[in-house]
């Protein structure tokens, strides 16, 4: 089936550095979501975008649907402490179905 | 406040007992999915639902697994008999599935551990 590959695993930054993470598969996705998820909590949607070449803010994050469809980055300005947790890309594949497959998940920690 | 509710958020049961997840997602949203986490596999897709109807479970070991929507307003994973290897964090998500729109709202999961 569909994967994608999420990286880096895991960042360690101080406060007010920019962050940059990405996802790429070797499927053509139509939709590509970015969510962040809290220790106890679900994932919570950041940015979603649905054409490609697409850049959408929202805040301080920034994300790109890629113009070949097979990959997606989220950037972060700078850095605060409550942006710490674990950031997931999806993809979306419409199919009749559109169902989302998960990366394995980028891992923020930030240094005060 | 528009949110996915699941009940209950912790469970601790004995291997071999019948879990019963619960899930009601938000009004007016017509897709619902079952995702587990686990440190291992991240999140898998179990299970989705439109309309009410299953979609796919291609995902949901079958032998122990069911997923229903008895109504709109209630979506239930059930677990029979429970295994250690069940133990995770199993998520109910929904959303409004239209021509472009394949967003999905997570509820805060159930975090099930068989003992």
């Amino acid at each position: 089936g569909q994967q994608l590959n999420q990286s880096p695993q895991s960042m360690f930054i101080q406060e007010g550095e920019d962050v940059s993470m990405n996802c790429t598969s070797s499927s053509i996705f139509n939709t590509w979501l970015w969510y962040k998820q809290d220790p106890g909590e679900g994932p919570v949607l950041l940015i979603a975008l649905y054409k490609a070449g697409e850049l959408t803010s929202n805040g301080r994050l920034t994300a790109q649907f890629g113009i070949t469809r097979k990959d997606s980055f989220l950037n972060i300005s700078a850095s605060i402490p409550s942006d710490v947790g674990i950031y997931f890309c999806a993809g979306g594949l419409i199919q009749g179905a559109q169902k989302l497959v998960f990366g394995q998940g980028t891992r923020l920690t930030i240094n005060p | 406040d528009a949110r996915v509710t699941q009940t209950p958020r912790h469970k601790v049961t004995e291997m071999g007992q019948e879990v019963t997840m619960r899930c009601q997602p938000i009004l007016g949203h017509n897709t619902v999915f079952w995702y587990r986490q686990t440190m291992m596999q991240g999140l898998e897709l179990l299970a989705y639902f439109r309309n009410r109807a299953p979609l796919d479970d291609s995902g949901m070991p079958k032998d122990r697994f069911s997923a229903e929507m008895p109504d709109a307003t209630l979506a239930t994973l059930k677990i029979q008999p429970s295994e250690p290897r069940d133990s995770a964090v199993y998520f109910c998500a929904s959303g409004l599935a239209g021509r472009e729109n394949t967003e999905a709202f997570f509820g805060q999961g159930t975090r099930l551990t068989v003992v």
